[in-house]
């Protein structure tokens, strides 16, 4: 079955620093692919998507790249501030029967500190 | 413009107590719905989902139960809860024309004591 695979946080960087987040996935098809973020006490809420392979998505500074030849689709942000502290969801989503399903990773939690 | 409302916000249950979380949709019809719990440490698991009223899939056999009564609502219930029923319950919608995006509410944080 389909699944994602995000790296294992938590993870601290002092504001300014540059972030990335991995993500690789497995699925049958050509999924959608997401970043969802979830800020303290609060649900999800998307962040950027890319449908097709070598789509970038971006949003708020942050960016990440369908890679279809290594299933991927990693968060990079030059610059994060303190805000920017949260926890990361990178999801895939297959079109099926009308319902449009998604499969999380288990999120990676950041922390900024100033 | 679409909202989603999910109450309560936290909860508090003894063990073998009954459980019912609502979510309602505003702004939209015929939306899909999905309920998800995120336990502690873990990410998010799809419990439920409904592509219209009285329509429910379950994504993997437990404890909890889920109803469609309207076509914007969505109840989470249990006749009895257990300790490991305890954790953050998220539901989404999505409406199918909107590339797979799926939209949350607020979420509840439920805790079996």
């Amino acid at each position: 079955g389909d699944s994602v695979t995000q790296m294992e946080g938590p993870v601290t960087l002092s504001e300014e620093a540059c972030l990335t987040i991995n993500c690789t996935y497995t699925a049958t098809g050509y999924p959608s692919l997401f970043w969802y973020v979830q800020y303290p006490g609060e649900g999800l809420q998307l962040l950027l998507k890319a449908t097709k392979a070598d789509d970038k998505g971006s949003n708020k500074g942050f960016e990440a790249t369908y890679r279809k030849e290594t299933t991927s689709f990693h968060l990079e942000k030059g610059s994060v501030q303190v805000s920017d502290s949260a926890v990361y969801f990178c999801a895939l989503s297959e079109r099926g029967f009308g319902n449009e399903k998604l499969t999380f990773g288990t999120g990676t939690r950041l922390t900024i500190i100033p | 413009s679409q909202t989603i409302h999910q109450w309560p916000a936290t909860l508090v249950q003894p063990v073998g107590s009954p459980l019912s979380l609502e979510c309602t949709v505003e702004g939209t019809s015929n939306p899909n719905l999905y309920w998800y719990r995120q336990a502690a440490g873990r990410g998010l698991q799809l419990l439920f989902y409904s592509v219209g009223i009285g329509q429910i899939s379950s994504e993997v056999p437990q404890n909890l139960s889920a109803s469609r009564p309207q076509d914007r609502q969505f109840i989470l219930s249990s006749k009895k809860l257990l300790l490991s029923d305890s954790g953050f319950y998220l539901c989404a919608w999505n409406d199918g024309n909107a590339k797979n995006i799926q939209y949350f509410g607020a979420g509840t944080r439920l805790s079996v004591l």
